[in-house]
């Protein structure tokens, strides 16, 4: 199992930033996915997550309205599109791939940066 | 919302150890709870997975127990590799982690 994230760097309070994720060694087409975030020396908070097929999505609420999470099975590729960008945005994202509800592989994750 | 508590928050202890970490959540989660191993620099890692289930490849000195609200990490002789921070996590209702407990050498 691979997740490559990319997609992060710089960007200013309100501003957007699309994220991307690269799946690669199994069938990403049958798993729900995941975005999971740990801000600087903080602890881990989940952020959102897709079924299988994209028919069903969840977000924390502190970014509903925001953020969106999609993906493109065909690419075996993962997205989340982040609006309206906060300093509280700051953060290290993680693409995770999710077996019954767990977190069972990550990537090395991508730092989003929100600051002027 | 289910919230998710971790004791102690930081926890010092020698090689060969018996360590015990204890999560505890807000409201009933039955047994979706899972454990996860965190080293600086590196993505967490999966250990334990419905309260007590052990991941693959994980070592058999992990162990997991509890349901309900209360649940325990135990470690039955710490390791060298096993110095890093844990978090546990529900999947009962959304998902939820808990703050984190740092072992450290003692």
């Amino acid at each position: 199992v691979q997740l490559v994230e990319s997609g992060g760097g710089l960007v200013q309070p309100g501003g957007s930033l699309r994220l991307s994720c690269a799946a690669s060694g199994f069938m990403f087409r049958s798993y729900w996915m995941s975005w999971v975030r740990q801000a600087p020396g903080k602890g881990l908070e989940w952020v959102a997550n897709i079924k299988e097929d994209g028919s069903e999505i969840n977000y924390v609420d502190s970014v509903k309205g925001r953020f969106t999470i999609s993906r493109d099975n065909a690419k075996n590729s993962l997205y989340l599109q982040m609006n309206t960008l906060r300093g509280e945005g700051t953060a290290l994202y993680y693409c995770v791939r999710n077996r019954r509800g767990t977190h069972d592989s990550w990537g090395q994750g991508t730092l989003v940066t929100v600051s002027s | 919302d289910i919230q998710m508590t971790q004791s102690p928050s930081t926890l010092s202890a020698s090689v060969g150890d018996r360590v015990t970490i204890t999560c505890r959540a807000s409201q009933n989660i039955n047994v979706w709870l899972a454990w996860y191993q965190q080293k600086p620099g590196k993505a967490p890692k999966l250990l334990i997975y419905d309260a007590s289930r052990l991941e693959s490849g994980v070592p058999s000195r992990f162990s997991g127990s509890g349901s309900g609200t209360e649940f325990t990490l135990t470690s039955s002789s710490l390791q060298p590799d096993d110095f890093a921070t844990y978090y546990c996590q529900q999947y009962n209702t959304s998902w939820t982690f808990g703050p984190g407990t740092k072992v450290e050498i003692k």
